[in-house]
């Protein structure tokens, strides 16, 4: 159990629909992260959360929308999809000190048809 | 281009073998932290490593810094199919604030 729990866990959504990711940590970290796993690549880093102010934004596209209401809660807004961005996608938590480990999401799977 | 590189990039070995699963780079690091994956779940933390040299043990897994703290190596003794997952290194950077991930290693132990 990591103590960090992310819903739908499984997502179908065609090229048009809006649909939001959601991610909660229990943990009482102060950063959250949301990365893409795609099969055969290394985990690519989306967007960081520090502290409730985004201080990275990976050269993600803009149909990918983060958004972070509190330190314990982590949304990404999905609009006008790409087949290409059907992956696993992560969401984690850290502490800003020390080395950031990352306690992490079991992950949505997302299929964009 | 990929800031740390794992190898090898598959293994399958037979329960009851040695494996060892290696993480190299050319940039050194503050700490470097190894994660096991399971299919359909998110990665979990099995060790941090912050000494040049240091090794740590977490039962039959021992897993090595390098003296420069440019690298890494996890060894798997007498593998088990619970050993069975994709093993990622993640280097963080002085400085920085987010981890660099390698690409992975699949070890797949069978019964």
């Amino acid at each position: 159990e990591t103590g960090v729990t992310q819903t739908p866990r499984h997502l179908v959504m065609g090229m048009t629909n809006k649909k939001s990711l959601k991610c909660e940590q229990h943990l009482g970290h102060n950063a959250m992260y949301w990365y893409k796993q795609s099969a055969k690549k290394p985990l690519e880093l989306m967007f960081v959360y520090s502290l409730e102010e985004r201080v990275e934004n990976n050269s993600v596209p803009s149909r990918f929308s983060p958004e972070c209401p509190n330190s314990s809660h982590l949304f990404l807004h999905l609009h006008t999809l790409q087949p290409e961005d059907s992956a696993l996608y992560l969401c984690a938590s850290s502490q800003v000190t020390g080395n950031y480990e990352q306690y992490f999401g079991p992950g949505t799977r997302l299929t964009v048809t | 281009t990929q800031l740390l590189e794992q190898s090898p990039q598959f293994l399958s070995i037979q329960e009851g073998e040695n494996l060892t699963v290696y993480c190299n780079s050319s940039s050194v690091f503050s700490s470097l932290q190894w994660y096991r994956q399971e299919p359909g779940e998110g990665p979990v933390l099995l060790v941090t490593v912050v000494t040049g040299g240091e090794v740590k043990k977490l039962k039959r897994l021992t897993f090595q810094f390098g003296d420069a703290r440019k690298d890494s190596s996890l060894h798997i003794t007498a593998a088990q199919p619970g050993d069975t997952g994709l093993y990622l290194c993640a280097g963080l950077l002085s400085n920085d604030y987010k981890l660099s991930f390698g690409a992975g290693t699949t070890v797949t132990v069978r019964a």
